[in-house]
């Protein structure tokens, strides 16, 4: 099985200043038709998880560009180049390289200093 | 605009069953693989069951195979997930989602399973 592995757990950030979470794989996500298969999801306080990133570096619709993500085979990382308040919430990646598991890490929190 | 209205949670004791559904709308529903995903309490996401396009192929986590059931009907829409045999570490919020590109696009607003005495 592929294991997910976050760091930090928690991550406090002054606003306006810039925030980076690490994602690490057990296991090269790169998948056989040329593709890897992370993605990133928020999940505000209360609320249910968003997509913000898939296919390791493409922002979702909406999303403010603000937030890139960047990596390759098992090491990949989500910035944020000048956080806001409302960045404020428990950040997940997730691998769909290796089906038939849909794998998470397990969450960063992001909080204001 | 998409929709995933996931109902059917509730308070149930352990060792009782539970069947949830998911409304879908605003997207191609019968062409997307399907998955419920939950999440424990202040805890994080987990994945634990997915059908394809048709309902021919099913996957199912360990944790939850031999007790749940994942079924969709295309033409309502519609996703379930039979629960049996309910444990109290099963309980948590679990999501309807999508699954296109292998990744998730699409999250419900998910309904809270309580397993207690």
């Amino acid at each position: 099985d592929v294991v997910m592995t976050q760091s930090p757990l928690s991550l406090p950030v002054t606003l306006g200043q810039p925030a980076s979470i690490s994602c690490r794989s057990s296991q090269s996500l790169l998948h056989n038709d040329g593709n890897t298969y992370l993605s990133w999801f928020q999940q505000r306080p209360g609320q249910s998880p968003r997509r913000l990133i898939y296919k390791v570096s493409n922002r979702d619709s909406g999303v403010p560009d603000r937030f890139s993500g960047s990596g390759s085979g098992t090491d990949f990382t989500l910035k944020i180049s000048r956080v806001e308040a409302e960045d404020v919430g428990v950040y997940y990646c997730m691998q769909g390289t290796h089906w038939p598991q849909l794998t998470f890490g397990g969450g960063t929190k992001v909080e204001i200093k | 605009q998409v929709q995933l209205v996931a109902s059917g949670g509730g308070l149930v004791e352990p060792g009782g069953s539970l069947r949830l559904s998911c409304a879908a709308s605003g997207f191609t529903f019968s062409d997307d693989y399907m998955t419920w995903i939950r999440q424990a309490p202040g805890k994080g996401l987990e994945w634990i069951s997915y059908i394809s396009e048709s309902g021919r192929n099913i996957y199912y986590a360990d944790s939850v195979k031999g007790r749940f059931t994942i079924s969709r009907d295309n033409a309502k829409k519609s996703l379930y997930l039979q629960m049996n045999s309910l444990r109290a570490e099963d309980t948590a919020v679990y999501y309807c989602t999508n699954v296109a590109g292998s990744s998730i696009e699409y999250w419900g607003q998910g309904t809270l399973v309580t397993v207690s005495s």
